[in-house]
């Protein structure tokens, strides 16, 4: 079956205590891309990847790394969590750049709630 | 700099039919409107795609005048499983991913 993996789906941590969240899509998609989802925020891009080895900040990027060493994965990496990075996560991929003439619709995964205390 | 506009939330009843609009005053003009759906504790789902005029496939139908600068979602018959919260999604001139903040609906019986 097609689809994005997400783990952990729920993860609850502390302040400053180094996280990753995985990402694995099985459909050979170039573009990766990671987002938070706040109440009365909507969805915020944090960072994407048009293919491996190439990565870009969103809207958000500060605090996450990330890497794409291979294609099938997009790991998040919070290396100091704080409070302000609780949030409903999710990993999205697609064939191509969703955007302009290619437009390739985002497939996206079930999502991880973090909380950080 | 590109922006795209959504009601909050709309109700409506089973049988109706629903349309939600998008306004994007900016929309690259080779870009494609996208729309998804959101179900709880589930990540967004594409549900269609189009450019211009209109667009129909088996779950919704997209409406796009020829200035592409609103799209109207249309949800024909909807039933309570329709309840959701709905994006559209538009790139603006440099590439970048515009989503809307997303429509509530909420369908009674």
């Amino acid at each position: 079956e097609a689809q994005v993996t997400q783990n952990p789906r729920y993860l609850i941590t502390v302040t400053g205590k180094k996280l990753t969240v995985t990402c694995s899509q099985n459909m050979n998609h170039e573009y990766m891309s990671w987002y938070r989802q706040d109440p009365g925020l909507g969805l915020r891009q944090i960072y994407y990847s048009m293919n491996v080895e190439v990565t870009d900040k969103g809207d958000v990027p500060e605090g996450y790394k990330v890497s794409r060493k291979e294609k099938r994965n997009f790991p998040l990496i919070l290396e100091s969590p704080s409070p302000n990075q609780t949030s409903l996560y999710f990993c999205a991929s697609s064939l191509s750049v969703p955007t302009g003439t290619d437009n390739s619709p985002l497939h996206f995964g079930n999502g991880t709630r973090l909380t950080v205390t | 700099l590109a922006k795209t506009t959504q009601p909050i939330s709309m109700d409506s009843y089973e049988g109706q039919e629903v349309n939600i609009t998008c306004s994007h005053n900016n929309i690259a003009t080779n870009d494609y409107i996208t729309w998804y759906q959101q179900f709880p504790s589930q990540g967004p789902r594409f549900i269609i795609q189009g450019y211009k005029t209109k667009v129909t496939n088996e779950v919704a139908s997209l409406f796009i005048p020829a200035d592409r600068k609103s799209s109207t979602l249309s949800l024909p018959r909807v039933s309570l499983s329709d309840t959701a919260v709905y994006y559209c999604l538009v790139g603006d001139s440099n590439y970048q991913l515009i989503w809307g903040a997303g429509t509530k609906l909420i369908i009674k019986p």
